[in-house]
């Protein structure tokens, strides 16, 4: 079964420094991996996908993640961070076959000082 | 198109009654998951709907029920409530493959049970 691990609960940065979340996951082949944002009292908005291909995948709001299979990981990036940017961050695995759900991490939440 | 959109958006019930929650999908989309979110536990999968049939479930009691209908809305229920399950309620649509494919969620129903 597929399972996600984020490591950081929580993790504070000023504005302007560089971020970069964790996410470790087990599944057996070629996951299907995202990354999903959430405010506060909002639903998840989804920042960036991999399926295949280009292991360096772009999102929105300036973000990437980098898909490392010897790794399993498929870490969050961005060069600098706005304080719009404090949030809760999910990362979830899902498989390219089969009906079986996404399975999330249980989330960053990450808080942005000036 | 319109995003997902989950009514009521705020609940509050005593222990021992029963809640339904409604989601209405994107435009377009056959699949409809639910997820419970709570701070200790995080996103957990409740159940998925594709074209009206449960096609995934996840571990939770019997009182969790859910249903799909024929314009792809979906509906949860709760019997007998209790006072863990006090949670923001999510749901999520897509085409059809809720693992390989994005999900949208929308903005979730928060409710508290007393």
């Amino acid at each position: 079964a597929q399972s996600v691990t984020q490591p950081d609960i929580h993790i504070t940065v000023s504005e302007g420094a560089s971020l970069e979340l964790r996410c470790n996951y087990s599944y057996g082949a070629t996951p299907y991996l995202f990354w999903y944002v959430q405010s506060p009292g909002q639903g998840l908005q989804l920042l960036l996908k991999y399926f295949s291909g280009d292991t360096l995948v772009q999102g929105i709001k300036g973000f990437e993640a980098e898909f490392k299979r010897s790794q399993s990981s498929f870490n969050l990036r961005k060069p600098s961070v706005h304080w719009s940017d404090a949030a809760e961050y999910f990362c979830a695995v899902g498989q390219n076959s089969g009906n079986t759900p996404l399975v999330f991490g249980k989330g960053t939440r990450l808080s942005v000082i000036a | 198109k319109a995003g997902v959109t989950q009514t009521p958006r705020y609940l509050i019930k005593t222990r021992g009654q029963q809640v339904t929650l409604s989601c209405s999908p994107i435009s377009g989309h056959r699949s409809v998951s639910w997820y419970q979110q709570t701070p200790g536990q995080g996103l957990q999968f409740l159940f998925e709907y594709f074209s009206e049939t449960q096609r995934n479930k996840g571990n939770f009691p019997g009182r969790f029920s859910g249903r799909q209908f024929s314009n792809s809305r979906s509906e949860m229920n709760v019997s007998t409530l209790e006072l863990g399950d006090s949670a923001l309620y999510l749901c999520a649509s897509s085409t059809g493959h809720p693992s390989g494919e994005t999900q949208y969620f929308g903005p979730g129903t928060r409710l508290l049970v007393l």
